[in-house]
């Protein structure tokens, strides 16, 4: 599986949005952009993922630029409760294929 | 509906001393994965059943860690003979081809 870049930390003001960036420069054509989360003391939580064209769900948004190299996770209106460790994972998109966490990026959302 | 469940939340053993811990997947959802999560770092994974069936158990550490999932469902994590390096939180995943949705992890202490 290709590696991730992230930031170490951010901060966002609550109520704006946070955008977190992922560099990606090796990725393989049939590798999907995963992100995850992952809360003091709970275990990871998926948000969102995609392959090539920008997606949106209840969470986030996930642009994905035209080369595939980078991404950006947008959460929209950031909230106390989205303070957390938001980690980048490429991989392909079949059985049994483990998760290969990086160090992430500490998100800490600030009143 | 229901998703990942683990049991126990919390675990204190003495060194030397057998542990198992449980995990109930989301129901139908065929793949099934172990991570550790030493304190500070990323998930790191252990093993990975399809089904009944475990299909990789690269990243057990030792010969003292076993899994095992019998009826292709509730699965168990056992470590015997515990020892200090053992501690940190055992998550468990499960999913069907994308994403994987974790259980909250058992934080095992061993002392």
């Amino acid at each position: 599986d290709a590696k991730t870049t992230q930031p170490p930390s951010m901060d966002c003001a609550e109520g704006r949005a946070a955008n977190l960036p992922c560099n990606h420069s090796t990725i393989s054509g049939n590798e999907y952009v995963y992100w995850y989360r992952q809360i003091h003391s709970q275990g990871p939580q998926y948000i969102i993922h995609g392959l090539k064209n920008n997606e949106t769900n209840e969470m986030a948004s996930l642009i994905i630029t035209e080369d595939r190299k980078s991404s950006t996770l947008i959460l929209p209106h950031a909230t106390l409760r989205d303070t957390a460790v938001y980690y980048c994972i490429v991989r392909v998109r079949e059985y049994g294929n483990k998760l290969v966490f990086g160090a992430g990026t500490i998100l800490r959302v600030k009143s | 509906g229901a998703g990942v469940s683990q049991s126990p939340r919390y675990k204190v053993a003495k060194r030397g001393q057998d542990v198992a811990l449980r995990c109930d997947p989301i129901s139908g959802h065929v793949s099934l994965f172990w991570y550790q999560q030493a304190l500070g770092q990323g998930p790191e994974f252990l093993t990975y059943f399809q089904n009944e069936a475990q299909l990789d158990k690269s990243g057990l550490p030792s010969d003292r860690f076993f899994a095992e999932r019998p009826e292709g469902s509730v699965s168990t994590l056992k470590i015997q003979r515990t020892q200090q390096e053992d501690s940190a939180v055992y998550l468990c995943a499960s999913s069907l081809i994308g994403a994987q949705y974790f259980g909250p992890g058992t934080r095992l202490l061993v002392l």
